[in-house]
């Protein structure tokens, strides 16, 4: 199974910081990664998918970029509605593994 | 609009069986793959499997031996079933819809969740 690693675990951050969050997997997945939002008792939400195209109606303010092993998410300008835990996806190969999460909290 | 919903017992005994079923409105289930996510209290995501609309699987290796997921089409809805539970099977189980998947020859993410439902195995 190709382990997925995100670091850092937690991130403080304000309204208006530019956030990134680092994906590792344990072998190449090429650019065959997506990234999901998910609030508080809501199910994951679709960000971007193959590291970097952005999924229809995710606002412009997110973005991916990486290949191989190392993968961002950055978010330019943090708006309140953007904290929540974000989990990054290998879509390379089965089975589908998650990383463990990044929660974005209110500084 | 796509949606889709899962349905099934919230309380399992340990050494039963769960059973959960997924409806989907808004498209026909066919021409997609079908996943299962689930995730135990406070934890990350772990997908169990999916179902293809022509009844092709594949399954977590984690899970393998005690996982059936299923379709039918004339219903619009899939299935999961997962045997000998233990305490450590208690979680949200979501379904998704797939974009992509083996015989598409590219796989995207899951586009499309399920609400969630809350399944707590015991006695």
């Amino acid at each position: 199974d190709i382990q997925m690693t995100q670091s850092p675990s937690t991130l403080s951050a304000s309204v208006g910081d530019r956030v990134t969050i680092t994906c590792r997997a344990s072998q190449t997945i090429r650019s065959w990664l997506a990234w999901y939002q998910q609030k508080p008792g809501n199910a994951p939400k679709l960000l971007i998918y193959k590291a970097s195209t952005l999924q229809s109606g995710v606002p412009s303010r997110f973005s991916g970029s990486g290949s191989g092993t190392e993968f961002t998410l950055t978010i330019s300008s943090l708006q309140p509605d953007d904290f929540a835990t974000y989990y990054c996806q290998q879509c390379n190969s089965y089975p589908l593994t998650f990383g463990g999460g990044t929660r974005v909290e209110i500084k | 609009q796509v949606q889709l919903q899962e349905s099934g017992p919230g309380l399992v005994k340990p050494s039963e069986t769960l059973s959960l079923t997924c409806t989907v409105s808004g498209v026909s289930i066919n021409s997609f793959y079908w996943s299962w996510v689930r995730q135990p209290p406070g934890k990350g995501l772990e997908w169990i499997g999916y179902v293809s609309n022509s009844g092709t699987t594949n399954y977590n290796p984690s899970l393998k031996s005690r996982v059936t997921m299923s379709v039918d089409t004339s219903k619009n809805h899939f299935s999961l079933r997962l045997t000998s539970v233990t305490a450590a099977d208690t979680a949200v189980y979501y379904c998704a819809r797939d974009v992509g998947g083996e015989l598409f020859g590219y796989y995207y993410g899951m586009d499309v969740w399920g609400q969630g439902t809350t399944v707590t195995v015991s006695s």
